[in-house]
């Protein structure tokens, strides 16, 4: 494809379920990141992935957030046992070399 | 850790109006900066990019911003704005000890609509 693309556009859960966020990333990048965005509030960095290296989860708030990438491919984001904090724009970006991002849509995640 | 400070967080312009929003950093090392804009209903999609030579950059649709490294600053500006340009701008800056080794740390966002 053209972009990043990320599924499913939207989620509503209810607290305690788990979610699973996937994210493609354009063909060829490399490098996959998740970030965070809250209502009112700027992106807060989650995961990194960069080829087959381990990721740097340095920005994960918590345990219960957890993230994979096979290869340069696709990425999930899992989140278990979710709480109303978790409601937020998941945004995936990947990028071919230390540079640009190039941002997914997102997946609005709401708990109730 | 790196943060990054956007001083505006709603702007409002006339058409034709000059445009400046602020953004500073605090990581004092090498850093690269970016000007994200999301016009409503859109990705996330990148305005312009800083990472060595002419501190004065020029992006898409007539935006530009001057790096200032003595004052951490790395603020946008355009000389006349138009309605389209109402969207979120984003400040964000990559650097060690920021968002991971390659994440961007983003401010909260400016939010700037321009009354036609």
């Amino acid at each position: 494809g053209a972009g990043v693309s990320q599924s499913p556009s939207n989620k509503v859960t209810e607290k305690g379920k788990d979610v699973e966020l996937r994210c493609d990333p354009i063909s060829g990048h490399t490098a996959l990141y998740w970030y965070r965005q809250r209502l009112g509030q700027g992106l807060e960095f989650l995961i990194y992935f960069q080829g087959n290296s381990a990721p740097d989860k340095s920005g994960l708030p918590s345990d219960r957030f957890s993230a994979e990438r096979t290869g340069e491919s696709v990425s999930t984001l899992t989140i278990q046992r979710t709480q109303q904090e978790d409601s937020a724009v998941y945004l995936c970006a990947s990028s071919p070399r230390r540079d640009e991002q190039f941002f997914g849509p997102g997946t609005r995640l709401t708990v109730l | 850790a790196q943060s990054v400070s956007q001083h505006n967080h709603h702007v409002i312009l006339s058409e034709a109006a000059s445009l400046e929003l602020g953004c500073n950093y605090s990581y004092g090392g090498t850093v690269n900066l970016f000007w994200y804009v999301q016009y409503p209903g859109q990705h996330l999609q990148l305005l312009l990019k800083y990472f060595s030579g002419d501190p004065l950059v020029k992006g898409i649709k007539g935006f530009e911003a001057e790096f200032i490294k003595s004052k951490f600053s790395f603020n946008l500006r355009k000389p006349s704005v138009q309605w389209s340009d109402t969207a979120e701008y984003f400040c964000a800056v990559n650097g060690p000890s920021g968002g991971g080794a390659d994440g961007l740390t983003f401010g909260k966002g400016t939010h700037l609509i321009i009354q036609p």
